[in-house]
């Protein structure tokens, strides 16, 4: 069974431009979650997309982030425009429906730099 | 309010135990749990321990959970040069995990 995939793994981009990070959860997983960790801090819930439907996005940061889950397949997670503080690992997660967090499979995360 | 809190850094010799402490502070958590980073790799479930519980042993990993004081230890006995990594701890809320800052795990040979 293919794990959770992230791509790209790694991102750099400079100020104020537009990146766009996907996630492909393991097939069949109705839960998808996107986590960021900020250099050296704690990693931070930011949204839970059960399907195509976001069930809690009190963890984004702000307007800039938008999550996609279109078909309730792959996410897409785009920032516009990036600012420094941006920068991070973003995670992805999935799981079956009715699994508790035991049951979560993380992606590798993409590495998001802004310049 | 939510928060974890791990120290950052800790240095073992091969061979030697190691214990990677963790408070928290919402006490209505289910479960609590590790998990690992290797370089370039994703998180992993090391282990998770149920709240009613004071302790769980897993092969070389021993959890230790002191509600009283919410603190969450993980033991890793006999610790080798694979296990160097960044361990979590992590408490789950409403479905959602609160993680630490995470320990950054150094095994010197």
């Amino acid at each position: 069974e293919a794990g959770v995939t992230q791509f790209p793994s790694h991102s750099v981009i400079e100020k104020g431009q537009t990146v766009t990070l996907r996630c492909d959860p393991i097939s069949g997983h109705d839960n998808l979650y996107w986590y960021r960790r900020v250099m050296g801090k704690e990693i931070k819930f930011l949204l839970h997309f059960v399907k195509e439907s976001k069930q809690d996005e009190s963890g984004m940061p702000n307007n800039r982030f938008l999550a996609e889950r279109t078909g309730g397949t792959y996410s897409t997670l785009k920032v516009q425009p990036a600012e420094l503080e941006d920068s991070g690992v973003y995670f992805c997660a999935s799981s079956h429906e009715g699994q508790g967090i035991s049951g979560y499979t993380f992606g590798s995360g993409t590495r998001l730099t802004v310049v | 309010g939510e928060d974890v809190e791990q120290s950052l850094f800790l240095s073992v010799r091969e061979g030697d135990s190691s214990v990677i402490n963790c408070t928290y502070t919402d006490s209505s958590s289910t479960y609590l749990y590790w998990y690992k980073q290797e370089p370039g790799a994703g998180l992993q479930l090391l282990t998770y321990i149920f709240s009613n519980m004071d302790m769980k042993q897993d092969q070389r990993l021993t959890v230790l959970l002191n509600k009283k004081d919410k603190h969450l230890s993980l033991r890793i006995a006999d610790t080798q040069t694979g296990d160097s990594a960044i361990y979590f701890c992590a408490e789950s809320i409403t479905g959602k995990l609160i993680f630490g800052q995470g320990t950054t795990l150094q095994v010197k040979p």
